[in-house]
């Protein structure tokens, strides 16, 4: 597609439920990142992909929070046992290479009741 | 730590207006250093990336300066429009990837 597409756009969900967040990179983008973003913050790194691998998993909070990309291309972030601090909007970008310009897509918004 | 500061806050300018966003940082080692421009409900846009080496960059009506020696980079912007209301995020990039630690970012209020 021309650009990053995230979905689902909003997501309103319940405490203790398990999540997924969607996102399609750009065509040919081998490098995949997911950030977390807060009320009047910037964005905070959550994790790395480049190709299929996770190179860097260093910001995922904890284990409830997983990322897989089985052929390179779309990811998809797995929250389990939400808790009400994983509201947030989930960012996800891409890039041709892993020092190439970013790519971000609308953004994920998680609202955890 | 790695760490960028941004000042000030929030900023409210009226239509016309230049203005100037400042951004400190102690990321190490540094790669580059970028602007990003968001606005309310979407994705951060690049306005510049400028590496260690440049001084300064434009993209129409926005400059970024850089100073590697202090540590310090600007984003002016000038001429201001309604449409330049938004977030602008300060990233510095360093290590051997992309990981890149973000600014609390500069919220610009354009008022007519």
């Amino acid at each position: 597609g021309a650009g990053v597409s995230q979905t689902p756009s909003n997501k309103v969900t319940e405490k203790g439920k398990y999540v997924e967040l969607r996102c399609d990179p750009i065509s040919g983008h081998t490098a995949l990142y997911w950030y977390r973003q807060s009320l009047g913050q910037g964005p905070e790194f959550l994790i790395y992909f480049q190709g299929t691998g996770a190179a860097d998993d260093s910001g995922l909070p904890n284990d409830r929070f997983f990322a897989v990309r089985p052929e390179g291309s779309v990811s998809t972030l797995k929250i389990q046992r939400t808790e009400r601090g994983d509201s947030a909007v989930y960012l996800c970008a891409s890039s041709l290479s892993s020092t190439g310009e970013l790519f971000f897509g609308e953004g994920s918004r998680l609202t955890v009741l | 730590k790695n760490q960028v500061e941004q000042s000030p806050q929030s900023l409210i300018i009226l239509e016309g207006k230049n203005c100037t966003l400042q951004c400190n940082y102690t990321v190490s080692p540094f790669s580059n250093l970028r602007w990003y421009k968001q606005d309310t409900g979407r994705g951060p846009v690049s306005l510049t990336i400028m590496t260690f080496s440049e001084n300064t960059k434009s993209n129409g009506r926005y400059t970024a300066t850089l100073d590697a020696d202090t540590k310090q980079s600007s984003l002016h912007i000038t001429a201001s429009q309604l449409s330049d209301s938004a977030s602008y995020i300060c990233v510095v990039s360093g290590g051997g990837y992309n990981k890149l630690i973000f600014g609390a970012g500069t919220r610009l209020a354009v008022h007519p």
